[in-house]
């Protein structure tokens, strides 16, 4: 399967602290990307990544990207209740038609 | 940023009947869409890439004459369910990407129960 691995399947934290959410996957890619999915509903893109980047952030968001590890983290700080959502990462392999392959996601509870 | 809209947001049918789930892009031509389903608490799994003029591209397992998607315009893609089962029951997803975009644009989901 080319879809990557997130750790953990659901965190559960209270409002104020960080979430930092874990994806693995299996070969080189383009870039990859962080979505959002709050329960029933489509999704939302949050950040992208290029494979020559190795730190991006927007706003409360910081991603970084190890292509060594095939690897990458989603750390939202100063968590609010309002950031309850799935998480998935989702990969842009190199050659390939443009899709987006998702990693099993990341539910994440904020406790108010 | 984009907006991508997609109907019906739900649908219950009956067995043997087919469902028409349409996605547009509401702000911007869509080059590419993409059809996804998800089940409950899982990911999303891609079914097929629709290319505007062309046929389909599904993906390893998904049968074509069941899921028929169809790509007429720059904003709109169509997934026709025919002859729906029980087991087609699931949230179906489209998304779309422009010219030389990277990121997808997603619709809000047709949670389809076939009964």
């Amino acid at each position: 399967s080319q879809q990557g691995e997130e750790d953990p399947q659901a965190l559960s934290i209270q409002e104020g602290e960080n979430a930092t959410m874990n994806c693995s996957y299996k070969t080189s890619i383009n870039n990859l990307q962080w979505y959002r999915q709050n329960s029933g509903r489509g999704l939302v893109h949050l950040i992208l990544i290029r494979s020559n980047e190795r730190e991006k952030h927007s706003g409360r968001l910081r991603v970084t990207l190890d292509t060594s590890k095939k690897s990458s983290s989603l750390l939202i700080t100063a968590s609010r209740a309002a950031d309850t959502a799935s998480y998935f990462c989702a990969t842009d392999y190199s050659g390939n038609t443009g899709k987006l392959i998702f990693g099993q996601g990341t539910t994440l509870q904020v406790k108010p | 940023g984009a907006v991508v809209s997609q109907h019906p947001s739900r649908v219950i049918c009956k067995s043997g009947t087919s469902v028409k789930i349409e996605c547009r892009s509401l702000d911007f031509q869509a080059t590419t869409m993409f059809w996804y389903r998800q089940f409950p608490k899982q990911s999303l799994m891609l079914m097929a890439t629709s290319n505007e003029g062309s046929k389909a591209t599904y993906e390893q397992g998904v049968e074509k004459d069941k899921f028929l998607i169809n790509h007429a315009s720059l904003t709109l893609s169509t997934l026709t369910v025919t002859s729906a089962h029980p087991e087609d029951s699931s949230f179906y997803i489209c998304s779309a990407r422009g010219r030389q975009g990277e990121k997808l644009f997603f619709g809000s989901g047709t949670q389809l129960s076939v009964l």
